[in-house]
């Protein structure tokens, strides 16, 4: 597979359940991006990882959200104690290093996953 | 902090014909790209167009062009012959050198056969 996936697609959870967003970049990206699209909105900041490192999380709403990418690359997006205002849906898009032939600040996206906390 | 606005909720068009979605953006850099992703039902986001602040020739890809203004803000996108497959929610973006995307409200665009 050539693009960016993540996993699971869809996601019910029960208010209070825990919660991990899977997201596999395409292979050789060092950066990686996490958004959060709200219905009729358009997609909002959450984290950035470039290689392991987590160099920004202020997007991260609350401290229930935590964001991982420990071998710089598959990365993962857990939410503790879902609230039903965390129905969304999470975007993870990846992005090549400059000069490695592909554009600069180019982002690919994956398909998302819609999580709706019941 | 950057900001990206689109004042169009919803578009139409007739299949063959032409349209504009316009987008505004505020920023104090200089040195910045603006994007436009195209994101239909299956919420797959697609790149449709980019722009480099420093070039002042406008983007082109097939029938997709951008009229950039910078000293106005201003980022458009027309979009000419209309396909069905054109229908879509297309998103205006922002972003500095190697940095997160900020995104517009999004416009609904219906083509209508």
């Amino acid at each position: 597979g050539a693009g960016v996936s993540q996993s699971p697609r869809y996601k019910v959870a029960k208010r209070g359940q825990d919660v991990a967003l899977r997201c596999d970049p395409i292979s050789g990206h060092v950066s990686l991006f996490w958004y959060q699209q709200a219905l009729g909105q358009g997609p909002e900041f959450l984290t950035y990882f470039q290689n392991e490192a987590q160099l920004d999380k202020s997007g991260l709403p609350s401290d229930r959200f935590f964001a991982e990418r420990p071998e710089g690359s598959v990365s993962t997006l857990k939410i503790q104690r879902t609230q039903q205002e965390d129905s969304a849906v999470y975007l993870c898009a990846s992005s090549s290093p400059l000069g490695a032939g592909g554009k600069d600040n180019e982002q690919f996206f994956g398909p998302g996953t819609r999580l709706t906390v019941l | 902090a950057q900001t990206v606005t689109q004042s169009q909720p919803e578009m139409s068009v007739q299949e063959a014909e032409t349209v504009t979605l316009s987008c505004t953006y505020d920023t104090s850099e200089s040195d910045y790209y603006l994007f436009w992703y195209k994101q239909p039902p299956s919420r797959q986001m697609i790149l449709v167009i980019r722009q480099e602040a420093y070039k002042q020739q406008n983007a082109t890809e097939n029938r997709f062009s951008v009229n950039f203004q910078k000293a106005a803000k201003s980022f458009s996108l027309k979009i000419s012959d209309s396909q069905l497959g054109d229908a879509a929610m297309y998103f205006c973006a922002y972003a500095t050198s190697g940095s997160r995307l900020t995104f517009g409200e999004g416009t609904q665009l219906t083509v209508n056969p």
